[in-house]
């Protein structure tokens, strides 16, 4: 199983809502990271998680919350997000945090606030 | 710091023809790179990797991307484009030492006329 699954596949909420996004994957991968990809443009990286610490947080608004249960998944927490946080959330996964490792990407969820 | 800067934002070329998609970084370290392929809502699928071992890499689907440290370039080719070879592609780098953070080109879209 080489896959990194994401649920839902698509999402709409209001500005006062609170969501998650959930992302799975069963290949034993100790990283597993949240990305933000806008139309037309690269994905960002949002967190970053090694063995299920986390390590790495680019500076993003609380009312993006990530946690790790266990090393299968990954959730993010939604809160009072705005319009501009409409995009498709990317998660991934990797053996470990070193640089010449490989990510498996999920098939991302398309969020909607409005 | 690190960095990939892909010159072309668009390529576009006939089913059948050799695709080039071009990508330079700039790496203070021994660089890792990456080629992905993103089909339209789609999340990112891994074609190949250069990890510093031989500097020419075979990926899937008939691509191949060879290292040139004299240049610092990574450029991916295909010798006949098909038309499911149309998507967005990004080249990616993550350098030895350090914390582990990918930096993403922007991306070129590979558009395949018949």
């Amino acid at each position: 199983d080489t896959e990194v699954t994401q649920t839902p596949k698509h999402l709409v909420m209001g500005m006062t809502n609170k969501k998650s996004l959930k992302c799975e994957q069963h290949m034993g991968h100790r990283a597993m990271y949240w990305y933000k990809q806008k139309a037309k443009k690269p994905p960002e990286l949002m967190f970053v998680y090694s063995y299920e610490k986390l390590s790495i947080n680019e500076s993003v608004p609380s009312r993006f919350s990530p946690e790790c249960p266990n090393s299968s998944l990954l959730n993010l927490h939604l809160h009072a997000l705005q319009p501009e946080d409409s995009a498709l959330y990317l998660c991934a996964s990797s053996q470990e945090t070193r640089v010449n490792t490989e990510a498996f990407f999920g098939q991302g969820t398309r969020l909607t606030v409005v | 710091a690190q960095s990939v800067t892909q010159l072309d934002s668009h390529v576009s070329v006939s089913e059948g023809t050799p695709v080039l998609l071009r990508c330079n970084y700039s790496s203070s370290y021994s660089p890792s790179l990456f080629w992905y392929v993103q089909h339209p809502n789609k999340g990112l699928q891994l074609l190949l990797k250069y990890t510093s071992a031989a500097t020419l890499v075979k990926g899937i689907n008939g691509f191949e991307a060879e290292f040139k440290k004299s240049e610092t370039s990574f450029h991916l080719t295909k010798p006949s484009a098909h038309m499911s070879d149309a998507a967005e592609y990004f080249c990616v780098v993550t350098l030895s030492g350090g914390s582990y953070i990918p930096t993403f080109g922007r991306g070129t879209s590979l558009i395949v006329h018949p």
